[in-house]
């Protein structure tokens, strides 16, 4: 199995641009997380699909924030209107469909600097 | 709401010595707790999960344990190398599937 994909693995923005990061979860994994994570502490939970469907999104996720997952396989985060609290590491994992457990898998994150 | 707290922020042994590593959470009704290690400005690699019927879960030097009634999860790593140096964190979900709600995790320094 290859892993978690994300891309790109940096961006650096300006103030007010709008950036799309893309996450390709491990081969029939069938639901996709989103967090966030900034410098010095432990992620935090974004949102989250089962297929296509988005079952859950943080108050975090303010309406500059945006998540799809067309067609159940890959995702993609976009954030309008950057600001620099927006600047931390945006991990992305997957989790099989078992009935035993569901493992959580990252990928490498998508490091963004809002200038 | 669920919170997990893990205590100490920072930890430096010995190489050699063992570690253990602290998490706790507030609400007992966890379904699954997994551990994590994450290098500097890297992703997280999955250690071991412990499902809420289990008591503790073992690979290689690793030993996670889980106690649901008094909120808490150690990890011990027996023999601690100088490549063990990270950051360590747990992370609970509170139903199959669901979001996981991690701690502040604790960074490690293993000294040769």
């Amino acid at each position: 199995d290859t892993g978690v994909s994300q891309d790109p693995r940096h961006k650096i923005t300006k103030r007010g641009q709008n950036v799309t990061f893309r996450c390709d979860p491990i081969s029939e994994h069938n639901r996709l997380y989103w967090y966030r994570q900034t410098l010095g502490q432990g992620p935090e939970f974004l949102t989250y699909f089962q297929n296509e469907a988005q079952l859950e999104k943080s108050r975090l996720l303010s309406d500059r924030f945006s998540a799809e997952r067309p067609k159940g396989s890959f995702s993609t985060l976009e954030i309008q209107r950057t600001e620099q609290g927006d600047s931390a590491m945006y991990l992305c994992a997957s989790s099989p469909k078992t009935r035993i457990s569901y493992e959580q898998y990252f990928g490498p994150g998508t490091r963004l600097t809002v200038t | 709401k669920q919170e997990v707290t893990q205590i100490p922020a920072a930890l430096s042994v010995p190489e050699g010595e063992n570690l253990v590593l602290n998490c706790s959470f507030t609400d007992s009704a966890i379904y699954n707790l997994q551990w994590f290690r994450q290098d500097p400005g890297k992703g997280l690699t999955s250690l071991l999960l412990i499902q809420s019927s289990q008591r503790e879960q073992t690979s290689g030097r690793l030993n996670a344990s889980l106690d649901k009634s008094s909120g808490r999860s150690t990890l011990y790593i027996a023999a601690s190398q100088p490549g063990d140096s990270a950051t360590y964190l747990c992370a609970g979900s509170k139903a199959a599937g669901n979001k996981l709600t991690f701690g502040g995790g604790t960074r490690v320094l293993v000294k040769p």
